[in-house]
């Protein structure tokens, strides 16, 4: 089936460090990547995603690529600030499906510190 | 442009008894799903309305309803509630249900079941 495995969190970085989170996905055919972020008590905002193969979805410093050939869709961030620190979910969509509906991965917490 | 808009934010029901959480989309929006996520996991699709029709169910009783106006808002039920329905209930909305759309959630409905 369909599925999304995410890195183990939670992962504490120092502000201006470099940010990876790993996403790995099982799916049928050719899925739409999405990457969400939950702050504390809040609901998910989207904040990127990938629809094909090489596309490179960007967003407030965040990158993402979708790559097929290793089925993976890390996260990327140059430089996190505090104000990152929030839980990270990486999801997809099945392309030809009877809906959109989004699986997703169990979520990763950062935690970023002055 | 209002986002996905939920209500009740919070609420506590006891065991047993039944509870409506209701959605309004995006605007513009034909599409609402409802997730239910649990502390510490990621979200889990529940079911997905469009035209007013239920289009796909994912694992859950059918003490989960729902159901969908013709002005898109929806509604979400859950009767004869357990302990273990305690969660975060999440609406999303898209324009139609092809996979690449762009899914926005909102705030979410937390749910406390005593």
């Amino acid at each position: 089936g369909n599925s999304v495995t995410q890195m183990e969190g939670p992962v504490t970085l120092s502000e201006e460090a470099f940010l990876t989170i790993n996403c790995t996905y099982t799916a049928t055919g050719y899925p739409s990547l999405f990457w969400y972020v939950q702050y504390p008590g809040e609901g998910l905002q989207l904040l990127l995603k990938a629809t094909k193969a090489d596309d490179k979805g960007s967003n407030k410093g965040f990158e993402a690529t979708y790559r097929k050939e290793t089925t993976s869709f890390h996260l990327e961030k140059g430089s996190v600030q505090v104000s990152d620190s929030a839980v990270y979910f990486c999801a997809l969509t099945r392309y030809g499906g009877a809906t959109n509906k989004l699986i997703f991965g169990t979520g990763t917490l950062l935690a970023v510190q002055p | 442009d209002a986002g996905v808009t939920q209500s009740p934010t919070h609420l506590i029901k006891t065991r047993g008894q039944q509870v409506t959480l209701r959605c309004s989309p995006k605007s513009g929006h034909d599409t609402v799903s409802w997730y239910q996520q649990a502390l510490g996991q990621g979200p889990q699709f529940i079911f997905q309305y469009y035209e007013e029709e239920e289009r796909q169910r994912g694992n859950f009783p059918d003490r989960f309803s729902g159901h969908q106006f013709p002005n898109y808002s929806s509604e979400l039920n859950v009767n004869a509630l357990l302990l273990g329905d305690s969660a975060l209930y999440l609406c999303a909305s898209s324009l139609g249900r092809d996979s690449g759309n762009t899914i926005y959630f909102g705030e979410g409905s937390w749910l406390t079941v005593v």
